[in-house]
């Protein structure tokens, strides 16, 4: 089936450890986003990639670093360097061929991170 | 990106309509409406997007005010599958990434 695959579902790590979330997407989309969700909270972007070895800076990327070697991965390392990283993490992908601002965005299952 | 306005939660009861309100007085005229669902604790889900006429589709209908500065998401039969906060997103012509706020939580009662 095509989609979007986020392992673990739960991750717990201890403080001062650099953790790597994992995204893989078989759609074929050019682009990839990862969001950060906290409790009651809207998601929140953090970095962005409309094509390999290219990624941005989203609204809250420090403490995070991520690469695009592959256009169907786009991992997420969690440094120590991020002072609140305990929360829901989401993946998603969308086409990029023309008709942007009606693309659609396909969202992964998510990963719950818990530092200790 | 435009602001978009919308309720923090309602309720409604099962199998009836539902309207889900969304202000984006500034929105530009480029700028397409799009709703997202996001069921708990899953990543959202797409639901329905316009740009001036009122869109159907196996989900849900978008209705957009002539004017273009606020919509409503209808949902025509509420079922308990479909709690869940709902994000009204304006998106421009450029393919960037969704913008959440914090959406309308919807609760729907048996």
């Amino acid at each position: 089936d095509g989609g979007i695959t986020q392992s673990p579902k739960y991750l717990f790590r201890k403080e001062g450890q650099n953790v790597t979330l994992s995204c893989e997407q078989n759609l074929n989309h050019d682009a990839m986003y990862w969001y950060r969700q906290d409790p009651g909270q809207g998601l929140r972007l953090i970095y962005y990639s409309q094509i390999v070895n290219d990624f941005q800076k989203g609204d809250i990327a420090e403490g995070y670093s991520v690469s695009r070697e592959k256009k169907e991965s786009f991992p997420l390392t969690v440094t120590s360097a991020q002072k609140n990283p305990t929360a829901f993490y989401l993946c998603a992908s969308s086409i990029d061929q023309g008709g942007g601002a009606m693309n659609e965005q396909f969202f992964g299952p998510g990963t719950r991170l818990t530092v200790l | 990106d435009a602001k978009t306005t919308q309720p923090n939660s309602m309720e409604s009861n099962e199998e009836e309509p539902v309207h889900l309100p969304c202000n984006h007085s500034t929105i530009s005229g480029t700028d397409y409406i799009h709703w997202y669902r996001q069921l708990p604790s899953q990543g959202p889900e797409y639901v329905i997007h316009g740009l001036t006429s009122n869109v159907n589709n196996r989900m849900a209908s978008l209705a957009i005010a002539e004017d273009r500065k606020s919509s409503t998401l209808i949902l025509h039969r509420a079922t308990l599958r479909d709690a869940a906060v709902y994000y009204c997103i304006l998106r421009d012509e450029g393919n960037t990434p969704l913008v959440f706020g914090k959406g309308t939580r919807l609760s729907v009662i048996a």
